[in-house]
């Protein structure tokens, strides 16, 4: 089965700065999906970004993007220019490619990130 | 635009009573989802619908009824319920194939629900 740990419960940043949450996960597939899902005090959890295993090159949106290393099973997310809306809690979630049960999201526990002024 | 709806926001209910949530989505999903999310916790999957058949259901207790009565709508049917019960109800979003793939999963803002 496949697992997703998130090691950091929470960190925290100052404003403008760069912060990056560590996120590995475990499987013997090669066919999957990698999401960083976002979900602030407001509750409603929001896609970051998203990155399929076939692809080498790392996913990049706006001032968030991932260093995907296949081989390790690392996938974390770096957040340049830090905002305070960026505080939130941060899900890292695994999908298999292949249907059924199998394409359920396997959510790690979560990092909550606080940004300082 | 990548909009799921739900209402509503909050609801409080007794043990006795009979409620329901409501799930909305005009993106053209033809598979959708109920999470239960306690505070501080990821999300659990409750059910999976996929072009409006119950694909999944992850051994939820029958005082949970899921509903969907059309490709865009997901009704979740609450009877009984205990106070543990309460929590974010969240519900998502996603393209599928028949063949049982889905694609990226789009959140709604969830209902908060408090059983006394």
């Amino acid at each position: 089965a496949q697992t997703v740990t998130q090691s950091q419960p929470e960190m925290s940043v100052q404003e403008a700065e760069t912060v990056t949450l560590s996120c590995t996960y475990d499987t013997s597939e090669s066919d999957y999906y990698l999401f960083w899902y976002k979900q602030p005090p407001s509750r409603q959890m929001i896609l970051v970004i998203r990155q399929e295993a076939y692809k080498q090159q790392n996913a990049t949106e706006n001032r968030f993007s991932v260093n995907f290393q296949k081989a390790a099973k690392s996938f974390s997310l770096k957040i340049s220019d830090s905002q305070l809306g960026d505080a939130a809690m941060y899900f890292c979630a695994y999908r298999s490619n292949y249907g059924g049960s199998q394409g359920n999201l396997i959510f790690g526990k979560g990092t909550k990130l606080s940004v300082k002024p | 635009d990548t909009e799921v709806t739900q209402t509503p926001k909050h609801l409080v209910m007794g043990m006795t009573n009979k409620k329901s949530l409501k799930c909305e989505q005009h993106m053209g999903h033809r598979a959708m989802y109920w999470y239960k999310q306690k505070a501080k916790k990821p999300p659990e999957l409750m059910f999976v619908y996929s072009y409006e058949k119950l694909s999944i259901n992850e051994s939820v207790p029958s005082r949970f009824s899921p509903e969907c009565p059309n490709s865009s709508l997901l009704n979740l049917h609450l009877h009984a319920l205990q106070p543990e019960d309460s929590a974010l109800y969240l519900c998502a979003s996603s393209h599928a194939s028949k063949r049982g793939g889905t694609d990226t999963q789009y959140f709604g803002p969830g209902t908060r629900l408090t059983v006394l």
